[in-house]
Parts: structure tokens; sequence; C-alpha cells
């Protein structure tokens, strides 16, 4: 069974950073492009970023451009993003997926950026 | 900017059918492929309709996808409406720089 288990959310103050990471089990993360996906309480689904499975394109939502930086350690079958000068408006849960084909998602991780 | 717009709400009684729509701001929507998500209250998004008309092992096969490329929009149609059909729904595509765009959002309400 494919599972993708995100983790690093919680409480910070607007200016602060927080480290999401992405765990997957029964899939080698390495063979596939992964996003980050946020949904913002009450709001529709927003795509973040993506990298690609080598790591050789990566592309940022402009909303976070900037401050926001994914990356991925294959070798731990793992995907990241920190995030910097967390805003007021980043408040979300962030989900990782697999857009393509069949398309995973992890159940989410909330971050809440609030002073 | 690459837009995919959704109608906020449909309502239908079970055993109808309902269909959504999700229409490209610009481009040609056929140029790349659409996934459908179902997202229920409190639940991760979960995949629908891929590549499409694509469906997940799983998926039953009263959901079915297609694109109409005179309208520039793809639909997902739920034919023998369930009341666990009740949900939102998604689309999603990629944008000229092949970065992902999700569609504004359609809640599914069973009467």
């Amino acid at each position: 069974e494919v599972q993708l288990v995100e983790s690093g959310g919680g409480l910070v103050q607007p200016g602060g950073s927080l480290r999401l990471s992405c765990v997957a089990s029964g899939l080698t993360l390495s063979n596939y492009n992964m996003n980050w996906v946020r949904q913002a309480p009450g709001k529709g689904l927003e795509w973040v970023s993506y990298i690609s499975s080598s790591s050789s394109t990566i592309y940022y939502a402009d909303s976070v451009k900037g401050r926001f930086t994914i990356s991925r350690d294959n070798a731990k079958n793992s995907l990241y993003l920190q995030m910097n000068s967390l805003r007021d408006e980043d408040t979300a849960v962030y989900y990782c997926a697999r857009l393509t084909g069949v398309g995973y998602w992890g159940q989410g991780t909330l971050v809440t950026v609030s002073s | 900017n690459f837009i995919l717009t959704q109608p906020h709400s449909v309502s239908e009684s079970p055993g109808k059918t309902v269909t959504i729509s999700c229409t490209a701001s610009s481009g040609r929507i056929a140029s790349k492929f659409v996934q459908w998500y179902q997202q229920r209250p409190g639940s991760a998004p979960t995949t629908v309709i891929y590549e499409d008309n694509q469906r997940p092992s799983g998926v039953p096969d009263r959901f079915s996808g297609s694109i109409d490329s005179s309208s520039n929009s793809a639909s997902l149609t739920i034919s023998g409406l369930e009341t666990q059909d009740e949900a939102d729904y998604y689309c999603q595509s990629y944008d000229s720089s092949d970065q992902g765009v999700f569609g504004t959002g359609t809640k599914v309400t069973v009467l």
C-alpha cells in the first residue's frame, strides 16, 4: 500500500520558518516527480511547488517564490519543503502529492502562521 | 494567468447523473492531461480520474472523464449518484510552463 506521510507542521510566528517532510512507503519516490499542494482553511487547493525525480527541474508558485525551497533525498525516500519568511496567508494544510499518473496524496500537515 | 473554472456547486438526487465542467481560460486544455480529485470533508484529496479519462483501481465506473476541445473544457460525470459521492471535486492540469494548476472546486450535494 502506498503511503505518503507529512510532518513538521505547527504554529509559527509571522517571519518565522518551518521545514516540512514527506516520507513515502510502498512507493519508490526517486521514480517520480513530486509536488507540494496547500489548502487554506475553507478554501480550495493551491499548487505550491514541483520537483522532478532527479531534482533537475524545480518550480514554485509566485506566492511562495523566494521564500520556500523544495528538495528531496531519494536515498531516504523523502521530500522536503523549507518555508522561510512565513506570512499569515501561508496558513494552510500542506500536502505532498504525486500529480501525474494515478496520483497519490499524503494526509497533510497543518501550518498555522499567527502571532 | 492560466485559470481552470468550475461551477461552485451542483446538486442532484440519488441515482441521477451530474456533470462538472472545468473550463480553461487560455491555451488548449487538450494539450495537457487533466486529473480529477475528490475531497470529502476533513480528508485529503483522492484521485478519481487521471490522464483525462482513466480510473484508478477501486474507483467505480460511475465516474468518467472527458475532454471537449470545442469548449476548451474537461468534464467529470458521476452517474448513479450515491450519498457517499457528496464531496468537493477539483480538476487539475498544467500551464504552458508545466506548473500545476487546480480548478476552483465544485461542491457536489446529493439531495
